[in-house]
């Protein structure tokens, strides 16, 4: 069974640029949850998606915004780019949103530069 | 959601039974207790969860304690690859069916030779 798949592993962009990072969950889960890694604030919740409709979000300004695919496949995007956005973005699926469904498969992440 | 309170940093010799602790507190009746880690730049890895009683799996042991306010993730026989931040996160249920997973800070588990 293949893993969460996240592409572009690396990518670097200049502040003011848009980026777009995309997910592919495991086979048959609906949901796909987006956080941001930095070494000064840790693990920060995106927002998650469940069935193309987004579940909850996290507190991030609106420059950050996501998007779920009828084949569960999800796409996050970051507009008009800053210094601080420099991160570790991970993606992670689980199969239902309900209790005991808090094991989260994580993808290997995109780790974004901004200069 | 219910806090988790984790030691920053903890210590383990290699071959040694590593005994993770994490103090919840204010958990609620149906908060589940899970542990994920994070060895370095890789994503998160799920080990273990449990409600009220003990878990044990291939990887790790669970243990809860009756009133539910602290639990302890061991071991068994730490090696060097266990090396990573290990989290304690309190997932509660609301209302309308969403289990929210939030990550705290955890404890990062040098595992020494």
């Amino acid at each position: 069974k293949a893993g969460v798949t996240q592409t572009p592993r690396y990518l670097i962009k200049t502040r003011g640029q848009q980026v777009t990072l995309s997910c592919s969950p495991i086979s048959g889960h609906r949901s796909v949850s987006w956080y941001q890694q930095t070494p000064g604030q840790g693990l920060q919740f995106l927002f998650e998606y469940f069935s193309e409709t987004q579940r909850n979000k996290g507190n991030f300004p609106g420059r950050f915004s996501g998007r779920q695919f009828s084949n569960s496949r999800s796409e996050m995007n970051v507009s008009t780019l800053e210094l601080g956005d420099s991160a570790l973005y991970l993606c992670a699926s689980r199969w239902g949103l309900g209790a005991n469904t808090g094991e989260l498969f994580f993808g290997e992440g995109s780790r974004l530069t901004v200069l | 959601d219910a806090k988790t309170t984790q030691p920053t940093s903890m210590d383990c010799a290699e071959g040694r039974a590593a005994n993770l602790p994490c103090n919840h507190s204010t958990i609620s009746g149906n908060e589940y207790v899970y542990w994920y880690r994070q060895i370095h730049s890789q994503g998160p890895q799920y080990i273990i969860h449990g409600l009220k009683n003990n878990e044990t799996n291939e990887m790790a042991s669970l243990i809860i304690t009756e009133d539910r306010k602290s639990s302890t993730l061991i071991l068994p026989h730490a090696t060097l690859r266990d090396t990573a931040v290990y989290y304690c996160i309190v997932s509660i249920t609301d209302s309308g069916g969403y289990q929210k997973v939030t990550f705290g800070t955890g404890t990062k588990l040098q595992v020494i030779p």
